[in-house]
């Protein structure tokens, strides 16, 4: 009940493309769920997040599409960059003041021209 | 730059040793957290701890503990290093409250 399943394992987009990485998760107690981007040798930093009394988030290029009925959710990258190609995960807090992620287990992103 | 930085960033020990990593936190920030990350892998959660009291723990043995300092420093130790210790840790600053997660860069840790 604690999983966050996370698809695809990777994902080849052309330059200018969109992006799009998704996710499920079971435990109706998690109330937050930010999305991580990390590059090689680097701790993950944080894209952007959303709270499931939104259904959508837009930051910049980067969209959080959220569906709290069937407890998923997907990043959007618009006219994706060379820049992005990195490791996305996304992720879940499980509420009740414990600020514990539950992670998903990632998404390669390679942008080619 | 998230301002939570670890030591050391690489380091290799051989099963049954022991070993400390380090963390400093961004100022004011009250809780940090503990993760490891498999190569491949999600980060998965150690530990958490806020005003020096250890209030949150993942699926991880008793061998792993920790400490946080007044200073908004904090400390991971493992004891008996295994094989599958072998794993990047991370340490993550946390605004209480706020949700977002501030990661160093990490320690990579070898287990031989």
């Amino acid at each position: 009940q604690q999983q966050v399943k996370q698809s695809p394992q990777s994902l080849i987009v052309q330059k200018g493309g969109i992006s799009i990485i998704n996710c499920a998760y079971e435990n109706t107690a998690f109330d937050y769920f930010p999305w991580y981007q990390q590059f090689p040798g680097k701790g993950p930093a944080l894209l952007i997040a959303i709270r499931p009394d939104v259904s959508e988030k837009k930051e910049g290029r980067f969209t959080i599409s959220f569906n709290k009925s069937a407890k998923q959710f997907s990043l959007h990258i618009m006219d994706s960059q060379p820049g992005d190609s990195a490791t996305y995960f996304c992720a879940a807090r499980s509420g009740g003041g414990n600020e514990k992620l539950t992670f998903g287990t990632g998404t390669r992103l390679t942008i080619i021209p | 730059e998230t301002g939570v930085t670890q030591s050391p960033t690489h380091l290799i020990k051989t099963r049954g040793q022991q070993v400390t990593l380090r963390c400093s936190s961004q100022s004011g920030h009250n809780t940090v957290s503990w993760y490891q990350q498999a190569l491949g892998q999600g980060p998965q959660f150690i530990f958490q701890y806020y005003r020096e009291e250890e209030n949150g723990r993942g699926n991880f043995p008793p061998r792993f503990s920790g400490l946080q300092f007044p200073n908004y420093s904090s400390e991971l130790n493992v004891n008996a290093l295994e094989l599958d210790d072998s794993a990047l840790y991370l340490c993550a600053s946390i605004r209480t409250g706020s949700g977002e997660l501030f990661f160093g860069e990490g320690s990579r840790l070898t287990v031989l």
